[in-house]
């Protein structure tokens, strides 16, 4: 079984852009999460989504932005980079039908932001 | 303050050497506590999942334990391999949301020939 598949691997913007990130979860599984992580803040959740509507949401500005189509796929969306957005992406599906399921994440997308 | 506090930042150890990583939460209540381990360049991968009721977990090489009273959780790794080099993260997860998580920032083992 394929794994959780993010892309782009990296990315490269400037102040201001906006970018879209792309995850393609194991099949089977319909709950998807993003998370952030960076040196000085460690992994932070983002936002999740589950049968494409978002089940829960961490604590990002509106800047930050998801969606979940109907093949289980999801996209996030920064608008108005700044240069704090520097970070790895992950992205993580699970069956999300109870408490416990596993996270399987993807290897990120590296984004850089100059 | 960070709910969940993991120990040492990083370690070095030879190959072939035990060593154990503690994580501290205060988060509560909890419904599961999970260690991932993270190559560079690499998404986490999950290494064991406990939940509160249990004291004890092993995945090949590593076992968790955990003591729901005092709050802590420990990572051990036996007979280190080259591979074991990653940073193991400690994750701890409220009782009542699956995606309420509190993520340690890590431990960085290197383990060196």
């Amino acid at each position: 079984k394929a794994g959780v598949t993010q892309t782009p691997r990296y990315l490269i913007k400037t102040r201001g852009q906006q970018v879209t990130l792309s995850c393609s979860p194991i099949s089977g599984h319909r709950s998807v999460s993003w998370y952030q992580q960076t040196p000085g803040q460690g992994l932070q959740f983002l936002f999740e989504y589950f049968s494409e509507t978002q089940r829960n949401k961490g604590n990002f500005p509106g800047r930050f932005s998801g969606r979940q189509f109907s093949n289980s796929r999801s996209e996030m969306n920064v608008s108005t980079l700044e240069l704090g957005d520097s970070a790895l992406y992950l992205c993580a599906s699970s069956l999300g039908q109870e408490i416990g399921s596993p996270l399987h994440f993807g290897n990120g997308t590296r984004l850089t932001v100059t | 303050k960070n709910q969940v506090e993991q120990s040492p930042q990083s370690l070095i150890i030879l190959e072939g050497k035990n060593c154990t990583l503690q994580c501290n939460y205060t988060v509560s209540p909890f419904s599961n506590l999970r260690w991932y381990k993270q190559d560079t360049g690499r998404g986490p991968v999950s290494l064991t999942i406990m939940t509160f009721s249990e004291n004890t977990k092993s995945n090949g090489r590593y076992t968790a334990t955990l003591d729901a009273d005092t709050k802590q959780s420990s990572l051990h790794i036996t007979a280190s391999q080259l591979s074991d080099s990653a940073s193991y993260i400690c994750v701890v997860i409220f009782r009542y949301n699956n995606n309420d998580m509190r993520f340690g920032a890590g431990t960085r083992l290197t383990v060196k020939p």
